[in-house]
């Protein structure tokens, strides 16, 4: 069965620091990845994806991602956080017919 | 920027009641979905339309439902006989493809759906 694991609920962050959002998958095949995010009563926002290629892929608001393939790992990060960047961030990688699987999602919440 | 919508925001019915929640697609999109999410539980794939029919459906996406695409704008959800377990958030989305590749798929706001 295709699933998607996000081991923490919550990431905790100080304003500045870097953040990392963990994902790992179990899907066949080599499926395109993406990240979303999800602010409070919003629809899910596009982040972010990977194809193919550069292991470091770049996204929206400064959000980058690093793929590994051998780990079957796409984890989410930024250098430096903000409090505007505190949501609901899900990992979704892309299983037959282009359907999406999404992860529990991670909260993250950036303190000042 | 164009963006998906849909409507209405928030729909309340009695059990066994029939529902149609509606989405409008980027105009130049030609795959679509479904989704949804229960309270507090991850967003579960539904179905995806492609060229006027399903392409794929879960195990969801029982006899009470059914997607169409009555004109060139609209995509719709239909849920014959609603029951408690179906309210959720349902969200729409849809993609277009470039270069050969599969672009993100782009979602609406959602709608809530409530089951009394």
């Amino acid at each position: 069965a295709q699933s998607v694991a996000q081991p923490e609920d919550q990431v905790n962050v100080a304003e500045g620091n870097p953040l990392t959002v963990k994902c790992t998958y179990s899907v066949s095949g080599n499926p395109y990845l993406f990240w979303y995010v999800q602010y409070p009563n919003r629809g899910l926002q596009f982040l972010l994806k990977y194809i193919t290629g550069d292991n470091l892929v770049k996204g929206s608001y400064g959000f980058e991602a690093e793929f590994n393939k051998s780990q079957t790992s796409f984890h989410l990060k930024k250098p430096s956080a903000l409090v505007s960047d505190s949501a609901l961030y899900f990992c979704a990688p892309e299983g037959g017919y282009n359907k999406l699987i999404f992860g529990a999602g991670t909260r993250l919440a950036v303190h000042p | 920027e164009p963006e998906v919508t849909q409507t209405p925001s928030h729909q309340v019915t009695q059990m066994g009641q029939e529902v149609i929640l509606r989405c409008v697609p980027i105009s130049n999109h030609l795959y679509f979905y479904w989704y949804r999410q229960i309270l507090g539980q991850k967003v579960e794939f539904l179905v995806s339309f492609y060229n006027n029919e399903i392409s794929e459906k879960s195990e969801i996406f029982d006899d009470q439902f059914s997607v169409e695409r009555p004109d060139g704008s609209n995509f719709t959800l239909k849920i014959r006989s609603t029951k408690l377990e179906d309210s959720a958030m349902y969200f729409c989305a849809s993609r277009t493809r470039s270069g050969g590749a599969y672009n993100e798929q782009f979602f609406g706001p959602g709608t809530r759906l409530t089951v009394l």
